[in-house]
């Protein structure tokens, strides 16, 4: 089925650094979800964005729906090591209340 | 947001043999939606499960290899029938409370 282009697909980091992903579409959504999924568990809702240009944060967590509606990015500041998951961007048009899925960014703290 | 307790968690099960998931939601909601996902992937969506109708199905899924229940605004199952060990993956229910989708823990089958 359909899947947006999110990137990168793993990122390896040094606990405190910053870390930037986002994803991209050919299409134009009105819903932008951001999730991460730890290891055996569902995933979890981190960011929702209903605006294009909206910036909406999450403790250190913040998350941009882009102008054109099709792309937004999650930039996690200060990475601890629970941080460490696949997020996952899902993007919704109203026509259609099914979600869009990326392929996920894996995120790994190096020790 | 919404609570979603899905059981079971896990089981491994014989070819053959068919699995019930369930799964409960704390809140009355409209949409419910379940996908499979293989470890380390993306979501993908087997089938929409709104109550009061017909489940609506994704295309290479069919309702006599996953039959659905809704029963409630609270409540679905999903039957993983005839399995065969392609079947082996995490399946996930998840419902849909005004814009924004939550899902249960996961199902994650083992068919050997």
């Amino acid at each position: 089925g359909q899947q947006l282009n999110q990137s990168p697909q793993s990122m390896f980091i040094q606990e405190g650094e910053d870390v930037s992903m986002n994803c991209t579409s050919s299409s134009i959504f009105n819903t932008w979800l951001w999730y991460k999924q730890d290891p055996g568990e569902g995933p979890v809702l981190l960011i929702a964005l209903y605006k294009a240009g909206e910036l909406t944060s999450n403790g250190r967590l913040t998350a941009q729906f882009g102008i054109t509606r099709k792309d937004s990015f999650l930039n996690i500041s200060a990475s601890i090591p629970s941080d460490v998951g696949i997020y996952f961007c899902a993007g919704q048009t109203d026509s259609n209340y099914q979600l869009i899925w990326g392929a996920g960014t894996k995120l790994i703290i190096k020790p | 947001s919404a609570v979603i307790s899905q059981k079971p968690s896990r089981d491994i099960c014989q070819r053959g043999t068919s699995l019930t998931i369930q799964c409960q939601v704390d809140s009355q909601v409209t949409m419910m939606f379940w996908y499979r996902q293989q470890p380390g992937q993306s979501l993908t969506l087997i089938a929409t499960a709104n109550q009061g109708s017909e489940a609506t199905y994704e295309s290479g899924f069919v309702i006599d290899k996953f039959p659905i229940s809704r029963p409630n605004l609270t409540f679905s199952t999903l039957t993983v029938s005839n399995m065969s060990p392609e079947d082996s993956s995490i399946y996930l229910c998840s419902a849909r409370l005004n814009t924004e989708a939550f899902f249960g823990q996961g199902t994650r089958l083992t068919v050997v």
